[in-house]
């Protein structure tokens, strides 16, 4: 399996919107609903604030959106804030017989 | 509340085995399929290894493939990673997580350091 894709870097200012893209193929992000989202801050164990494309799990903020088209999925953050700066991950089940795969990380800069 | 605490990592020469485990408490384990995850120093994420709710079936990273193996012991509530072969490519942060539906993982231990070196 490939690495999905995501730009390797994304940034806006406090209060605006962002959206992180994360292309993969019709096995695995375009063929299945399980696409998740993960926020990871330095030296911190990765957490989860998107899964199955569009759900958040409690405690996250509806700042966080998740949504897909075809085989990209995106995450939108919107209304920066400080605390949203970290890396994001997108991670795609890819069929009962094979292992899901990881986007390359996207490094989200509030400026 | 739920808590998921790895142990077993350290120093080890290439060649060497090591044992990783994962001891969880807080939820019904029984109920969860379970993964490894690994964080190469300044790299991304990467799959190790999964496993389903009932042990039926297990999937690897290939660069892991023949070399490591998940387990489960549902009456210790405890996920394993047995590493043979290791390799300087393996060093990195292994965590645990529990996973609520096809790789969301909602849940992570606090990784513990691998590092194959001579």
């Amino acid at each position: 399996q490939s690495a999905l894709t995501q730009p390797p870097s994304a940034s806006g200012s406090p209060g605006q919107s962002v959206t992180i893209s994360c292309t993969g193929t019709s096995s695995d992000v375009g063929g299945y609903n399980y696409v998740s989202w993960y926020q990871q801050h330095p030296g911190k164990a990765p957490k989860l604030v998107i899964y199955d494309v569009t759900k958040r799990p409690s405690g996250v903020p509806d700042r966080f959106f998740g949504s897909k088209s075809g085989n990209t999925a995106s995450l939108t953050v919107s209304g920066l804030q400080a605390e949203d700066e970290a890396d994001y991950y997108c991670t795609s089940y890819a069929g009962s017989n094979n292992l899901g795969v990881f986007g390359g990380g996207t490094k989200l800069t509030v400026l | 509340q739920v808590q998921l605490v790895e142990s077993g990592g350290g120093v080890v020469q290439p060649g060497r085995s090591l044992r990783l485990s994962c001891e969880t408490s807080g939820f019904t384990f029984s109920n969860h399929g379970m993964h490894w995850v690994r964080q190469a120093p300044g790299k991304g994420l990467e799959w190790v290894a999964v496993i389903w709710y009932d042990g039926s079936k297990k999937h690897y990273a290939d660069s892991v493939k023949g070399r490591f193996t998940i387990s489960r012991d549902d009456s210790k509530n405890t996920l394993y990673l047995q590493m043979n072969s290791l390799r300087a490519e393996d060093t990195a942060v292994y965590y645990c997580a529990r996973d609520i539906s096809y790789y969301s993982d909602d849940s992570w231990g606090q990784g513990t350091l691998v590092t194959v070196s001579s």
